[in-house]
């Protein structure tokens, strides 16, 4: 069975820093683009970052870029995403997904890790 | 970017009901566009990929249409299980969401 399940949320401070990370299974995991969603309380979805197969593109929302970085190794089957300078408006659900820019849809969600920043 | 204006934000309807969702990028998308199906504390669901393919296991009652920068997202006949968010996806550029329609039981 395809499965995608994060890791690594929690509570963190104003411009602390967390890693989260996605472990995947049931599928060849090198063959795939994977995308960073997230979600805050009470919102919509939003895109954050991701990932060509061979690690070779990545993209960031302008809302990210230069806080964030995606990463994966094929080996561990395994995603990531560096969180650095976190601000309150990150506070969001973040969901582990298969697929990204110019696929016809992301069809492999993991349940989603919750990253709180507060004081 | 590529803005998605979905409509309605919010929809009332009864079981068996026919309902249309319609979705509309700022500029074309060609047939980049997925549809989404999420219930609350859940994941969000693959229903309808490249505009109007069905996702596998996804019932039949569910369909979608369009190409360029209209599209629609239909159920022929609401069933209670359907009741919950919906939301489209452009995948043409970095992908961007609609801003979710929420379907409840009228």
């Amino acid at each position: 069975q395809e499965q995608l399940v994060e890791s690594g949320g929690g509570l963190v401070k104003p411009g602390g820093s967390l890693r989260l990370s996605c472990a995947a299974s049931g599928f060849t995991f090198s063959d795939y683009y994977m995308s960073w969603i997230r979600q805050a309380p009470g919102k919509g979805l939003e895109w954050v970052s991701d990932i060509s197969s061979s690690s070779s593109y990545t993209q960031y929302a302008d809302s990210v870029k230069g806080r964030f970085t995606i990463s994966r190794d094929n080996a561990k089957n395994s995603l990531y995403l560096q969180m650095n300078s976190l601000r309150a408006d990150d506070t969001a659900v973040y969901y582990c997904v298969r697929g990204g820019a110019r696929s016809y849809g992301m069809d492999v969600w993991g349940q989603g890790t919750t990253v709180t920043v507060s004081s | 970017d590529i803005q998605l204006t979905q409509s309605p934000s919010f929809l009332s309807a009864s079981v068996g009901d026919r309902v249309t969702i319609t979705c509309r990028a700022s500029q074309g998308i060609t047939s980049y566009l997925a549809w989404y199906q999420q219930k609350p504390g859940k994941a969000p669901k693959l229903l309808i990929f490249a505009a109007s393919r069905l996702q596998t296991g996804v019932p039949s009652r569910f369909s979608g249409s369009g190409s360029g920068t209209e599209f629609t997202l239909t159920i022929s006949s609401l069933q209670p299980e359907d009741f919950a968010t919906y939301y489209c996806q452009q995948l043409h550029s970095y992908p961007t969401f609609g801003q979710g329609t929420r379907l409840e039981i009228k």
